[in-house]
């Protein structure tokens, strides 16, 4: 199976900040990449795919970047909106796995 | 409008089995990829299984000869029969539709999650 490794685990920042999580793969998954926003008690929310295709709805301080085995998620200027766990998932085969998740916490 | 309502979710002893239901309403599910994801307390988004639309089941190897995943088209609703369960097995379970036009997509749509709490 492909495993998938996200990074920082947890991320302090301060609104209006410049926020880069970054998300590996064990083998190329070409593009195949999603990240989904999840808050507490609430199901995630897809925000990126194909690596770098910004979904309908989703603001436009989110972009997406990487192909291959490396992966990021800026976040251009932090909103207050935007405090919730971050996750990549790779589609590429058919185990569908999630990295462990990032959550960005208020500073 | 697409909804997915999840149903089934309870309190199981371990080694117990439950079915969770997934009913579907604003598209097909036969002919799209459906996924079951779940969420233990406090932790991440587990992948656990996956349908495609012509039928092929895939799962994770934390569940892969315990769970068995399906659906029934003339109700329009997924499924996961879960056996064998243990104590890790406690999680939310979402049921989710990845997106159209061919396999190998994000998932757009997730349900609402039905807790399942294995426990003596």
């Amino acid at each position: 199976d492909i495993q998938m490794t996200q990074s920082p685990s947890t991320l302090s920042a301060s609104v209006g900040d410049r926020v880069t999580i970054t998300c590996r793969a064990s083998q190329s998954i070409s593009s195949w990449l999603a990240w989904y926003q999840q808050k507490p008690g609430k199901a995630p929310k897809l925000l990126i795919s194909k690596a770098s295709r910004l979904e309908s709805g989703a603001p436009s301080r989110f972009s997406g970047s990487g192909s291959g085995t490396e992966f990021t998620l800026t976040i251009s200027s932090l909103q207050p909106d935007d405090f919730a766990t971050y996750y990549c998932q790779q589609y590429n085969s058919n185990s569908r796995m999630f990295g462990q998740g990032t959550k960005v916490e208020i500073k | 409008e697409v909804q997915l309502v999840e149903s089934g979710g309870g309190l199981v002893q371990p080694g117990g089995s439950l079915r969770i239901s997934c009913a579907a309403s604003g598209f097909t599910v036969s002919t799209n990829y459906m996924d079951w994801v779940r969420q233990a307390p406090g932790k991440g988004l587990e992948w656990v299984s996956m349908i495609t639309s012509g039928g092929s089941t895939y799962y994770a190897d934390s569940v892969k000869g315990r769970f068995t995943i399906s659906r029934d088209n003339s109700q329009n609703t997924l499924y996961l029969q879960m056996n064998s369960l243990t104590t890790e097995d406690t999680a939310v379970y979402y049921c989710a539709r990845e997106a159209p036009h061919g396999g190998g997509q994000p998932i757009d749509y997730w349900g609402q999650g039905t807790l399942v709490t294995v426990s003596s």
